[in-house]
């Protein structure tokens, strides 16, 4: 099991533009997060979803928008990308038994310029 | 509100040296998990542990121990012994609702040869 993949590792973004960070995971898990990590800080959740076709706002979801089709996908979509978007961005899933530890993939490293 | 406290912003110590990390909470469920997680220089977020608050009997895992104490809301952390290779931001977290977790803003540990 590959567990939570992540593509890409890292981007450069020019100011306005948009660009798509994939997350995908095998586990079948049915909670799956974003989170954003600014240097030094610790995470803030951007958005999240409980399953398929449900989604919903987390800490700070101003400037992106997300889908949740399948089980397996959790796409994150910056539109109008901005340099205070500059940050790691996790993806993560849980069971959602009522145990709670996430299991997080490798972060992709975005740089808007 | 659901609150992490992680007050050491960085730690260095040498090989060999003992550590403790500190980790306070509030929380207004009367039963709750508790978390750390570790990100080593690498990048991705490793899950170290979970506890129930009903057990509040010390944990160890090899060189690593945690100390759950009820009455002081707090959830430290100890490294005995520590290697460079413990060298990282560690996170602990505590859900904020059944779906999400709120982290705290980590302590980056730095452990010198």
């Amino acid at each position: 099991n590959a567990g939570v993949t992540q593509t890409p590792k890292f981007r450069i973004l020019k100011i306005g533009q948009s660009m798509t960070l994939q997350c995908t995971q095998d586990m079948n898990h049915n909670y799956m997060y974003w989170y954003r990590q600014d240097p030094g800080m610790g995470l803030k959740l951007i958005y999240y979803s409980v399953g398929a076709g449900i989604t919903d706002k987390g800490e700070v979801p101003n400037g992106y928008n997300v889908s949740r089709s399948t089980t397996e996908d959790f796409p994150l979509r910056l539109e109008l990308a901005a340099p205070s978007q500059t940050s790691v961005y996790f993806c993560a899933t849980h069971a959602g038994t009522g145990t709670y530890e996430q299991y997080f993939g490798p972060g992709t490293r975005l740089t808007v310029t | 509100a659901q609150k992490v406290t992680q007050a050491q912003t960085e730690i260095s110590v040498v090989e060999k040296e003992d550590v403790t990390l500190d980790c306070v909470y509030e929380t207004r469920d009367t039963t709750y998990y508790l978390f750390w997680y570790k990100q080593p220089p690498s990048g991705e977020l490793v899950f170290l542990i979970r506890r129930n608050s009903f057990d509040e009997q010390n944990e160890i895992s090899g060189r690593y121990s945690w100390n759950f104490q009820k009455s002081t809301s707090s959830f430290n952390f100890t490294i005995t012994a520590s290697q460079v290779v413990d060298s990282a931001v560690y996170f602990c977290a505590l859900p904020e609702s059944p779906d999400k977790l709120i982290f705290g803003t980590g302590t980056r540990l730095q452990v010198f040869p």
